[in-house]
C-alpha cells in the first residue's frame, strides 16, 4: 500500500516558468512533509519542508503547500531553471521524533531551455 | 549544514562475499542512522533504524542476518550485506538526522553495489 504518492512520474517545463509537483498522502497522522531533489547516482538533498500546522512554507524559489483536507502538497518552484532538472522526491513522517519517513516514487523533472 | 558521507561509491563482488558500506555523520552527532535502498526507476524503501549502542530496528520484510547494522559511535554506522547475491544488487543510502524534532534528514551519496 503506497502512503505515499506521486502520479506524475515525469514532467517538462520550459526555462523560466513554473514547475508545479505533486505528491497525495493517504495516512492521517502523516505531520512533517519534505521535498528532496536527487541527482543519478547520488544522495537526495533536502530543498523544504512544512509541518502539519501550516498550509505554505516559501525558501526562495521554491514553495511548499499543504492542504490537509485533500492529503496533497505540492511543491512549486519558480523561476524554473535548467539545474532543476533531477528526480524529486516527496516525503512524509507519521511519528513523531523517529524521523521515520516514507517517500513517494518520485517525479522526473525536466528544465528545457 | 549537515552532512553524511558514505563509503564507498560504488563496489561490485562475488556472490557468497560480504561487503561493508559505512555511513558517517560528519559535523554533527547522530543518535539514529537510517539505511535505505533504492532499485532503479522506484522509491526509496526504508531498511532500518540504526541506533547508537543499540540493536537495529529492521522493517518488516528485511532480513537483519543479511543485512547487518552496527552503530558503533555517535557519528558511523555501518551496513554490512552478508553472503551477496545478485538479487541484493541496488543503490544503498543512508541517511541521519539531527537530535531536533522535525530536523528533515540529510543523505549520504549512496552506494551502488552489484554482484555478479
Amino acid at each position: 500500500d503506497q502512503q505515499v504518492k506521486q502520479n506524475s512520474p515525469s514532467l517538462s517545463v520550459q526555462e523560466g516558468r513554473i514547475s508545479i509537483l505533486n505528491c497525495d498522502y493517504t495516512n492521517s497522522m502523516f505531520d512533517y512533509f519534505l521535498w528532496y531533489k536527487k541527482y543519478p547516482a547520488e544522495g537526495p538533498t533536502f530543498l523544504i519542508s512544512i509541518s502539519s500546522i501550516k498550509d505554505k512554507n516559501e525558501d526562495g524559489r521554491f514553495t511548499v503547500f499543504l492542504n490537509k483536507s485533500a492529503k496533497h502538497l505540492s511543491l512549486h518552484i519558480v523561476p524554473s531553471q535548467p539545474g532543476d532538472s533531477a528526480v524529486y522526491f516527496c516525503a512524509a513522517s507519521a511519528l513523531k521524533g523517529t524521523y521515520k519517513y516514507i517517500f513517494g516514487t518520485g517525479t522526473r523533472l525536466k528544465v528545457l531551455a | 549544514g549537515a552532512v553524511v558521507s558514505q563509503h564507498p561509491s560504488w563496489v561490485i563482488c562475488k556472490s557468497g562475499t560480504s561487503v561493508k558500506i559505512e555511513c558517517r555523520s560528519l559535523d554533527f552527532q547522530a543518535t539514529t542512522m537510517f539505511w535505505y535502498r533504492q532499485f532503479p526507476k522506484q522509491s526509496l524503501m526504508l531498511m532500518a533504524t540504526s541506533n547508537e549502542g543499540s540493536k537495529a530496528t529492521y522493517e518488516q520484510g528485511v532480513e537483519k542476518d543479511k543485512f547487518l547494522i552496527n552503530h558503533a559511535s555517535l557519528t558511523l554506522s555501518t551496513l554490512t550485506v552478508t553472503s551477496a547475491h545478485p538479487e541484493d544488487s541496488s543503490f544503498y543510502i543512508c541517511s541521519a538526522s539531527r537530535t531536533e524534532y522535525n530536523s528533515p534528514l540529510h543523505f549520504g551519496n549512496g552506494t551502488r553495489l552489484t554482484v555478479t
